[in-house]
C-alpha cells in the first residue's frame, strides 16, 4: 500500500504567487515525521521542512510552510512568493522509526 | 562543512561487470541510507545502517546487491553482476538518529549508474 500520496504530477505557478503541493500519508504509528525535499534539475536532494506528529503548530521555514492536518493525514507544502529558482521536483516523505518513504513527487515550474 | 560524499558521480559499465558505489557520511552521523531513484519506481530505500550495523535490507532488490559499512565513515554498495535494469541514480544519505527530533536525512549528490 502506498504510504505517501502526491496527486499532482506537475504544477505551474506565476512568479511571486503562492503554490500548495498536496501530500497525504498513511500510517498507524502514532509517532512519525513528515518531510519535504526539493530536487532541482541538478539532481541533489535538499531538505526543506519537517513536521513531527506530536507538533502542535504548523512548521514554517522562511517561504516554506507545512499545512499539517493530522486527522485528515495530510501535510501540504505551501511555497509563498514563488521564485524562478523554486522550479524543481518536490517530494513529500514520512519517517516511521528510522525509515523514510517518499511520494512520487510533484514537478513545479515557476513562470516569469 | 563537508556534506555526504559519494563516488563516483557517474559510472558507465557493461552488463555483467561488478560495480561498487562509495559513500562517506557526514561526520558524527550514526545512520546511513542507500536509495535508488528511477523514473518508474521513484525513490526507493535499499538498505540502512545504524551504528555501522545493517538494520533493514528489505529493499535490496536481489542477491546481486550487497552493502557494507566497515566503519562509521565509509559504506559501499556493490552490484555483481550488473544488469541494464540497474541503471538509476543511487543516493546515499546520513542522519543523526534520535527519536522525537527532526534528524533529517542529508543526501549526497548521487551516483548516476548506466549499465549497457
Amino acid at each position: 500500500a502506498q504510504k505517501i500520496t502526491q496527486t499532482q504530477p506537475g504544477m505551474f505557478v506565476q512568479e511571486k504567487e503562492a503554490v500548495t503541493l498536496d501530500c497525504t500519508y498513511d500510517t498507524s504509528d502514532p509517532s512519525y515525521g513528515l518531510f519535504w525535499y526539493k530536487q532541482p534539475s541538478s539532481g541533489e536532494m535538499i531538505f526543506l521542512i519537517y513536521q513531527g506528529s506530536y507538533d502542535q503548530q504548523n512548521a514554517t521555514e522562511g517561504r516554506y510552510s507545512l499545512n499539517f492536518q493530522k486527522a485528515r493525514k495530510s501535510a501540504n507544502l505551501v511555497i509563498s512568493a514563488s521564485q524562478l529558482g523554486d522550479s524543481a521536483m518536490y517530494f513529500c516523505a514520512m519517517r516511521e522509526n528510522d525509515k523514510l518513504s517518499f511520494g512520487a513527487g510533484t514537478t513545479v515550474t515557476v513562470r516569469a | 562543512d563537508a556534506g555526504v560524499i559519494q563516488s563516483p558521480r557517474h559510472e558507465v559499465t557493461e552488463m555483467g561487470q561488478e560495480v561498487t558505489l562509495r559513500c562517506k557520511p557526514i561526520s558524527g552521523h550514526n545512520s546511513l541510507f542507500w536509495y535508488r531513484q528511477t523514473m518508474m519506481r521513484g525513490l526507493e530505500l535499499l538498505i540502512y545502517f545504524n551504528n555501522n550495523v545493517p538494520i533493514d535490507d528489505s529493499g535490496m532488490p536481489e542477491d546481486r546487491f550487497s552493502a557494507k559499512m566497515p566503519n562509521a565513515s565509509f559504506s559501499t554498495l556493490k552490484i555483481q553482476p550488473s544488469e541494464p535494469r540497474d541503471s538509476a541514480v543511487y543516493f546515499c544519505a546520513s542522519s543523526l538518529a534520535f527519536r522525537l527530533v527532526v534528524n533529517e536525512q542529508f543526501f549526497g549528490p548521487g551516483t548516476r549508474l548506466t549499465v549497457l
